[in-house]
């Protein structure tokens, strides 16, 4: 079974402050992971895949194979980064089945 | 390039009414098609998936069904709403995994969906 897990629901930060969304996932085979985002009054948009390696609007995400996860990083937050964040999982067996996590509403406060 | 439309944006219907959703992709062909519900505290929920005509992969054994009548074309329903039903519906369209293209997902603007 593939399944993406996003540990916190809500994630208030200052602007400037570091920030980290958690994602951790169950998959046995070797899956494809993405961090989607959803801005307010916006559609659900891509803003990173792993396999790219790529910085976008400031954020990382590594996989961590050893831990199965894929954090969601940025060194400075600044204020338009609030939205709601979702991590993705496409596994390499399934197909096309793309599976969420629950969501984190991150919030960056001036 | 690519769009994707998805009706009506808002719904009101009573329960025990039937449903009808439809999403349709422009610009693509063959596309992989997706209905999912977006439900606060639950993320996004995979409903159904389509990988091309006539092919659903059901996800969660519910009150909704959909059909795939044409390649860009996506329908969710349902014969009998339940109050629980009630959500935020979105439909998606992602490129094939097997095209060599960069697996990407685009979404539409989703439907606000009430059962009262």
């Amino acid at each position: 079974a593939q399944r993406v897990t996003q540990p916190e629901k809500l994630l208030s930060v200052f602007k400037g402050a570091p920030v980290e969304l958690k994602c951790n996932y169950s998959y046995s085979g070797s899956p494809e992971l993405f961090w989607y985002v959803q801005y307010s009054r916006q559609r659900l948009q891509l803003l990173l895949r792993h396999i790219s390696r790529e910085s976008i609007k400031g954020f990382t995400a590594d996989l961590n194979k050893g831990e199965t996860s894929f954090h969601l990083k940025k060194p400075f937050a600044q204020e338009e980064d609030s939205a709601m964040y979702y991590c993705a999982l496409l596994g390499e067996t399934s197909g096309s089945r793309l599976t969420f996590g629950e969501g984190t509403q991150l919030t960056v406060n001036p | 390039s690519q769009t994707i439309h998805q009706w009506p944006a808002t719904l009101v219907q009573p329960v025990g009414s039937p449903l009808s959703l439809e999403c349709t992709v422009e610009g693509t062909s063959n596309p992989n098609l997706y209905w999912y519900r977006q439900a606060a505290g639950r993320g996004l929920q995979l409903l159904f998936y389509s990988v091309g005509i006539g092919q659903i992969s059901s996800e969660v054994p519910q009150n909704l069904s959909a059909s795939r009548p044409q390649d860009r074309q996506f329908i969710l329903s349902s014969k009998k709403l339940l109050l629980s039903d009630s959500g935020f519906y979105l439909c998606a369209w992602s490129t094939d995994t097997y095209s060599g293209i960069p697996f990407t997902a685009y979404f539409g603007a989703g439907t606000r969906l009430s059962v009262l």
